[in-house]
């Protein structure tokens, strides 16, 4: 167990619509990744929130946005939903911004689904 | 766009067989190199941390070596055992951006 947590588990949404998914830090952890595995791929990276602020960004458009609260919870919306939208989301927590001395900590995923 | 490639994509081993995959990635620039294990319905776990070219690394019966001048790492599991079946990943983290690109992975089963 990472002690990360993510909710809900499984999701179906219909295109055009928004989802919010949620993740738990594990407590002290200053930063959380956002990353969307879609099948036969390795995870990509969505964007990195470090100390409630946006620090870094993937290759995604606007409508994949994020916040991190001060409770180390957070949360990634996606607004007008696209079927490739379905995928897994993981997000990944670390005591400080990823590197030679803090490895991150894994949820185990929200799969969504979109129709 | 950085490259990170994982070979080989799928690996089926007896059980007792020693077994190695590879991590390519960009040689400049680079900052850290994360492994990690992924179980099926399980979260990543994360395996090793690697910053220095010539690293080398265990735990237990699976150990990985880094080559930052060439661009790789390898990962070795010595007397592969079922519950070694899983995903695994490498992850590059680069200076100037302090995210990880993921490679695609190799699934590897261990068959009894």
């Amino acid at each position: 167990e990472t002690g990360v947590t993510q909710s809900p588990t499984h999701l179906i949404k219909t295109r055009g619509q928004q989802v919010t998914l949620r993740c738990s830090s594990q407590s002290g952890h200053n930063t959380v990744s956002w990353y969307q595995q879609a099948l036969g791929q390795g995870p990509q990276f969505i964007f990195q929130y470090y100390r409630e602020e946006e620090n870094g960004r993937g290759n995604f458009p606007p409508r994949f946005s994020g916040l991190q609260f001060p409770n180390y919870s957070s949360e990634l919306n996606v607004n007008a939903l696209e079927l490739d939208d379905s995928a897994l989301y993981l997000c990944a927590s670390s005591l400080g911004l990823p590197g030679p001395d803090y490895e991150q900590y894994f949820g185990p995923g929200t799969r969504l689904t979109v129709t | 766009i950085l490259n990170v490639e994982q070979s080989p994509q799928s690996l089926h081993v007896q059980e007792g067989d020693s077994t190695n995959f590879t991590c390519s990635f960009p040689s400049s620039n680079f900052y850290a190199l994360h492994w990690y294990r992924w179980e099926t319905a399980k979260s990543p776990e994360a395996l090793f941390v690697m910053t220095l070219n010539g690293d080398e690394k265990k735990k237990g019966r699976i150990s990985a070596t880094l080559n930052t001048k060439e661009g790789y790492s390898y990962l070795y599991i010595k007397g592969s055992q079922p519950e070694d079946s899983a995903t695994y990943l490498c992850a590059f983290i680069g200076r100037a951006a302090r995210q990880l690109t993921f490679g695609s992975g190799t699934q590897l089963t261990v068959l009894p």
